[in-house]
């Protein structure tokens, strides 16, 4: 069983669409949380911390849930420009991140 | 602030030879990591340095991979002989001293070498 796992998509959606990820982790001594955003042939760059109590960003939502190990992630209002893989990423507490394989995202218009 | 720089972006070479990447992370970020997807996987790590040391190295996948990271500036990662596993996108990335942040360890990431061994 991998430690974080995703639904790797591709999840088709229109614009002005919401849509919602969901990720599982094993390790029930993770300590942090993050949602990376990696572009075609990019680097993965941080979209945003997901916290215990819950964060929102604009238009993107994460939440957590530490009895289940899960967490979700919520984009409002689609735009072409958020199409993109979201990876889902747990620090299991030693300074090493542990990534999910992604869920793509294609919107279109 | 320049961000994290790898050489080369993508390199092709024979089974058997010599291969190394560089990374150059943010200036002033004492943790510098090495990162690999290999196609159709997830991102795995492979070693994390704080300064010159090297803190965690379990990822690394046996003794043909050869980090080091001299003066705890730039590091580079040799694999020596490459094999056809080794082709993938390799990634580095740094952080400041996680300690000051709660633990929560953000990481940049620099836009990787691709390395393809035929």
């Amino acid at each position: 069983r991998k430690e974080v796992e995703q639904d790797p998509g591709p999840f088709n959606v229109p614009e002005g669409a919401t849509v919602a990820f969901n990720c599982t982790y094993s390790n029930s001594a993770s300590q942090s949380f993050f949602w990376y955003r990696q572009d075609c042939r990019k680097e993965p760059k941080l979209l945003m911390s997901v916290y215990s109590s819950g964060n929102e960003d604009g238009r993107f939502t994460a939440q957590l849930n530490r009895a289940s190990q899960y967490i979700s992630l919520l984009i409002r209002d689609s735009k072409l420009s958020d199409s993109a893989t979201y990876l889902c990423v747990v620090n299991t507490g030693f300074q090493k991140l542990v990534f999910g394989t992604g869920t793509r995202l294609l919107v279109s218009p | 602030e320049a961000g994290v720089t790898q050489f080369p972006s993508h390199s092709v070479i024979e089974k058997g030879q010599t291969v190394t990447l560089r990374c150059d992370p943010i200036s002033g970020h004492d943790n510098l990591y090495w990162y690999r997807r290999v196609m159709g996987k997830e991102i795995k790590f492979l070693l994390h340095f704080v300064k010159e040391s090297k803190q965690d190295e379990s990822g690394m996948p046996n003794n043909r991979f050869l980090a080091e990271r001299t003066g705890g500036t730039y590091s580079t990662l040799k694999v020596q002989p490459a094999e056809l596993e080794d082709s993938g996108v390799y990634f580095c990335a740094s952080s400041q001293d996680y300690r000051g942040t709660g633990g929560a360890n953000v990481l940049t990431f620099g836009a990787g070498s691709r390395l393809t061994v035929l």
